[in-house]
């Protein structure tokens, strides 16, 4: 069964620094998403993305962010400078057939 | 805008017993409303989900849920509960397809011998 792969499983950074997470969303699939859960609290949306640009994104999403597909298979996202605050688990998601597929979650440790 | 209250962050129920997990939505728009299950450490898996078809929909691991449109509500049942039902439980609304996901807080339960 095809499902949302996401890499690292666990990213330790230092404040102010640059973090990249990864993910690979189901093949078919046109819509993808950047969630965030941090810890005790509850999942929140940060993009979409489709047709190779966003079409919507929350509050959080702020000038830190950034999202990009680079090829045919991956879609990132982009921390530019971190922020303690910015620690969470980070879930990729992407849609088929009214579902949203979500990958296992980078947990980000910002030091 | 919508929103998701999930009443009760912690629900324990003894093994065998019935689950109730309540849900209640707010959608300008017909909603399409999910559960998700996220176990400890692992990502959030689909149980099951209304999307404007029969109002009673079966999901995975014997849960299901009923929309009721003039409640609001999309509460989440499972007759006899089982050890490995113990997990956090997310409802969510979207205002349609390929759209963004706005959860609840989520719910833990945890399930006695």
């Amino acid at each position: 069964e095809p499902e949302v792969t996401q890499t690292p499983s666990h990213q330790v950074t230092q404040m102010g620094q640059e973090v990249i997470l990864r993910c690979v969303p189901i093949s078919n699939h046109l819509y993808f998403y950047w969630y965030r859960q941090i810890l005790g609290q509850k999942v929140e949306f940060l993009v979409s993305f489709y047709n190779n640009e966003i079409s919507e994104k929350s509050e959080i999403f702020d000038d830190q962010f950034s999202v990009e597909r680079p090829d045919g298979s991956n879609f990132t996202l982009k921390i530019r400078s971190t922020k303690l605050e910015d620690s969470a688990m980070y879930f990729c998601a992407s849609t088929g057939q009214n579902e949203q597929f979500f990958g296992p979650g980078t947990r980000l440790t910002v030091l | 805008a919508q929103s998701v209250t999930q009443l009760g962050s912690h629900v324990s129920v003894s093994e065998g017993a019935l689950v109730l997990l309540r849900c209640n939505y707010s959608s300008s728009v017909p909603p399409y409303l999910f559960w998700y299950v996220q176990y400890p450490n692992q990502g959030l898996q689909l149980l099951l989900k209304y999307t404007s078809a029969a109002t009673l929909v079966k999901g995975i691991n014997g849960f299901e849920a009923e929309f009721k449109k003039s409640e609001t509500s999309f509460h989440l049942t499972k007759p006899s509960a089982h050890m490995s039902d113990a997990a956090e439980y997310f409802c969510a609304v979207s205002d349609g397809a390929g759209n963004m996901l706005t959860f609840g807080g989520g719910t833990r339960l945890m399930v006695k011998p």
